[in-house]
């Protein structure tokens, strides 16, 4: 069965530092992976995913992840963090199943 | 207007009510969803259609059940509430494809007394 882990609860970083929100995923194939967002009293949006080809993809609001797939990750980064990233942050898998399958979240602080 | 619209967006019932949750998407696609949220449990899949004449069952489906009733709307209903039915109701829809990204409704936040 297909399965996705988001090892830390929580990240905290300051404002301007690098941020990275770990993602390790479990499939029999190929995966689709994203990343979605979650603001407070909002719904989920989409950031960003890879599907197939260049292992770095970019996404909205200057995020990326790096696709490793002897390490069975998708880590989400940002070079340089802001305030208003503070968010609730949710890894997704699809291996050509029914639906995406969400791992836990993780809750992202960042600090002025 | 939101793509995905969710009615109501807060609920309070009482033990052994049945309840509806409605969701309404004007983006065209197949596919819908629904999900809960719950704290340190991220968003678990209850059931999900992929088209108006199917229906298919998530993960925690028991509880639950669901109607089609056109492409555009996908509802939810909770034949008697429980308690621990208490959570963040979230309906998505997405393209053809299990490749396409979901775009979410803004959620029915759904207290169970």
């Amino acid at each position: 069965a297909q399965s996705v882990a988001q090892p830390e609860d929580q990240v905290n970083v300051a404002e301007g530092n690098p941020l990275t929100v770990k993602c390790t995923y479990s499939v029999s194939g190929n995966p689709y992976l994203f990343w979605y967002v979650q603001y407070p009293n909002r719904g989920l949006q989409f950031l960003l995913k890879y599907i197939t080809g260049d292992n770095l993809v970019k996404g909205s609001y200057g995020f990326e992840a790096e696709f490793n797939k002897s390490q069975t990750s998708f880590h989400l980064k940002k070079p340089s963090a802001l305030v208003s990233d503070s968010a609730l942050y949710f890894c997704a898998v699809n291996q050509a199943g029914t639906a995406l399958i969400f791992g836990k979240g993780t809750t992202l602080s960042v600090s002025s | 207007d939101a793509d995905v619209t969710q009615t109501p967006r807060n609920r309070i019932t009482k033990t052994g009510k049945r309840i509806m949750l409605e969701c309404s998407q004007t983006k065209g696609h197949d596919r819908m969803y629904w999900y809960r949220q719950d704290p340190g449990l991220g968003l678990r899949l209850i059931y999900y259609s992929f088209d108006v004449k199917d229906i298919n069952k998530g993960e925690i489906s028991d509880g639950y059940s669901v109607s089609r009733q056109a492409q555009a709307k996908f509802s939810l209903s909770l034949e008697s509430a429980i308690p621990n039915q208490t959570a963040l109701y979230f309906c998505a829809t997405s393209g053809q494809g299990f490749y396409n990204e979901q775009f979410f409704g803004p959620g029915t936040r759904l207290t169970v007394l």
